[in-house]
């Protein structure tokens, strides 16, 4: 079965860029998660999408970041401008949400973000 | 409200030694918990989980964990390290709730020697 697919694995751009990423949920979960990891913060929690409907954003650093779930398949995490301080690295995660679920979340492998 | 705290930021041991990570948590109701480990430039992956079936989990790559309500200790343990184990190891709570948020501890850097 094909896991959380995030792409692109590695992105490095310049200050002042918009950065798009990507994330495939896996089939059938209807919970979706954006997180971030640094060494300085550990893994944040931006915005999670119930349904495709966002459901707490309360994460989302500022108005640079904005994220979207137009269907169940796909979601996108937008910076624009990006500055160096959002160099990190992006996980998207899914889960199913529905009686008899526990909540355990999968992990995509992740985007490295540069920003120079 | 719930929250997760991992006793020490890293933890070594010796190949074949007792692997034993801490994790605690806090939770107004009855919780799921959970460990992930996360090894280098890859993302977290689900060991086990506690759902209220039985205390002591098994999980995979032979760790195991112990719900223990009294102590609100949810610790993984290992019997024997493997040089494969380095990693990073997190404990997480669910809420229950029906937006089921995990809250992750800060994470344990677990080293193996030689």
């Amino acid at each position: 079965d094909a896991g959380v697919i995030q792409s692109p694995r590695h992105e490095v751009t310049e200050m002042g860029q918009e950065v798009t990423l990507r994330c495939k949920p896996i089939s059938g979960h209807n919970s979706l998660f954006w997180y971030r990891q640094t060494m300085m913060r550990g893994l944040e929690l931006l915005i999670y999408f119930n349904n495709n409907v966002p459901i707490d954003d309360s994460g989302m650093p500022e108005d640079r970041f904005s994220a979207k779930m137009p269907n169940a398949s796909f979601s996108t995490l937008k910076i624009q401008p990006s500055e160096p301080r959002d160099s990190a690295v992006y996980f998207c995660a899914s889960s199913l949400n529905a009686g008899g679920s526990y909540g355990e979340q999968y992990f995509g492998p992740g985007t490295r973000l540069t920003v120079t | 409200a719930q929250s997760v705290t991992q006793l020490g930021s890293h933890v070594s041991v010796s190949e074949g030694a007792l692997v034993l990570l801490r994790c605690n948590y806090s939770s107004s109701v009855p919780p799921y918990l959970f460990w992930y480990v996360q090894y280098p430039n890859q993302g977290l992956q689900l060991l086990l989980k506690y759902t209220s079936a039985a205390t002591l989990v098994k999980g995979i790559n032979g760790f195991e964990a112990e719900f223990k309500k009294s102590e609100t200790s949810f610790h993984l343990t290992k019997p024997s390290a493997h040089m494969s184990d380095a990693a990073e190891y997190f404990c997480a709570v669910s809420d229950r709730s029906s937006a089921r948020q995990l809250t992750f501890g800060s994470g344990t850097q677990l080293t193996v020697l030689p």
